[in-house]
């Protein structure tokens, strides 16, 4: 089955970026979306189909995707984007549905 | 915009089948992934099965031999039945919308989610 690959954690300054990876065999080649889960809540997709935002979403959240790694960006970081992060794609040889393991983001 | 909600027993016995619906309001199931994701205390998600409004169904291989996902579209709702519980299975189950993309489904509607407790 596919696997999808992220740190445990990342920790960044107010005011800097912060980038989130998450790892797959030739990721590149599928679809990835992002959520962000605040404690005690239920995820919030923050962007999909790689780089699209839903509405509502700020434009300091964006994505890429290429190769083997996909990368969450997050633009001048605020103390409220503290949270656990979750790339998500779907493995089209089985059409199942993947998560990764989460990347627990720490504004310091 | 779409609304989900779960609702079900909070505790359920070692052995036994938890079972849990989701209601669906402000739009329409004839279309897209209705699916159920769980997270354990303390750990990631776990997606667990969907329901393609075409009638395709599919499962986590890990918990397919003990769910089963079925489709109300009268009544706006979706269930999860998952049989012979153990403590492992207590978690946060979810029910979501997963919407079609360029590649594959991403979740665009969550419900709350609600805590299910195995537990004698």
């Amino acid at each position: 089955s596919y696997v999808l690959t992220q740190p445990p954690s990342v920790s960044v300054a107010p005011g800097q970026t912060a980038r989130i990876i998450c790892g797959g065999k030739n990721i590149g080649s599928k679809s990835v979306h992002w959520y962000q889960q605040k404690p005690g809540q239920a995820p919030v997709l923050v962007v999909y189909d790689d780089s699209d935002r839903p509405s509502g979403i700020p434009e300091r959240f964006s994505g890429s995707n290429s190769g083997n790694t996909a990368t969450l960006t997050i633009s001048r970081v605020e103390a409220g984007d503290e949270a656990d992060y979750y790339c998500q794609v779907w493995d089209s040889s089985t059409d199942h549905l993947v998560f990764g393991g989460g990347t627990k983001l720490t504004v310091l | 915009q779409v609304q989900l909600q779960e609702s079900g027993p909070g505790l359920v016995k070692p052995s036994e089948t938890l079972s849990l619906t989701c209601t669906v309001s402000g739009g329409s199931m004839s279309s897209d992934y209705w699916s159920w994701i769980r997270q354990p205390p303390g750990k990631g998600l776990e997606w667990i099965g969907y329901f393609y409004y075409s009638g395709s169904i599919n499962y986590n291989p890990s918990l397919k031999s003990r769910v089963t996902i079925s489709l109300k579209t009268s009544k706006n709702q979706f269930s999860l039945q998952l049989s012979s519980v153990t403590a492992a299975d207590t978690a946060v189950y979810y029910c979501a919308r997963g919407r079609l993309g360029v590649v594959g489904p991403h979740f665009d509607f969550w419900g709350q989610g609600t805590v299910v407790t195995v537990s004698s």
